[in-house]
């Protein structure tokens, strides 16, 4: 599985869209980029997952480059409650079963 | 719906004691997994199974003993505590990789955690 990395933390105020990034260079072309979310040392909490295309739910919007090196994870409007660890994963989709998780991107939101 | 559940929540042993730790999950997952967390870090991968009566390693696998004897549970056993075992525990279910449609999706669903203390 690939590596990823992220940047160890994030500000964002309130109301305004967090835009958390990850690189993940050597990803292969059979490798999913998934996201996970730990709030307040919980368990952590799926959020979203993409192979190529930019995909959007009710909680995220994530948005693949071209190249699949790298990955945005966007809040649009972040609330406290987003306050959290946010892990980026890279892994095939299939036949493998294990995460490699990083130390993830610490976000906080400002008030 | 209780997802994944984990017992104790807290627990505090002395050197050389023994534990173990209950997962129980009701969404009919074959794979289960057990993680540790130690401060400032990711998880890292104790144990696995990809179905009743099977486990498997994962990247920290010593000092520690699982077990899945019913599909639902999967149990975390530590036989003789050490210091360095202080972690918080936190286990997980998915479906099997690879099946077609939502079940290819491989989403791990996790418990609360089990915070564990060995003094």
């Amino acid at each position: 599985d690939a590596k990823t990395t992220q940047p160890p933390s994030m500000d964002c105020a309130e109301g305004r869209a967090a835009n958390l990034p990850c690189n993940h260079s050597t990803i292969s072309g059979n490798e999913y980029v998934y996201w996970y979310r730990q709030i307040h040392s919980q368990g952590p909490q799926y959020i979203i997952h993409g192979l190529k295309n930019n995909e959007t739910n009710e909680m995220a919007s994530l948005i693949i480059t071209e190249d699949r090196k790298s990955s945005t994870l966007i809040l649009p409007h972040a609330t406290l409650r987003d306050t959290a660890v946010y892990y980026c994963i890279v892994r095939v989709a299939s036949g493998t079963y294990k995460y490699i998780f990083g130390t993830g991107t610490r976000l906080k939101v400002l008030a | 719906n209780a997802g994944v559940t984990q017992t104790p929540k807290f627990r505090v042993l002395k050197t050389g004691q023994s534990m173990t730790l209950l997962c129980a999950q009701d969404m009919n997952h074959e794979y289960m997994y057990w993680y540790r967390q130690d401060p400032g870090m990711g998880l890292r991968l104790i144990h696995y199974s990809v179905g009743e009566g099977t486990t498997a390693k994962g990247e920290v696998p010593d000092g520690y003993n699982v077990s899945r004897l019913k599909k639902q549970n999967f149990l975390l056993g530590l036989e003789s505590a050490a210091p360095s075992q202080t972690s918080v525990y936190f286990c997980a279910s998915s479906y099997a990789p690879g099946l077609a449609g939502i079940l290819a999706k491989n989403i791990q669903y996790f418990g609360a955690g089990t915070r564990l203390s060995v003094l």
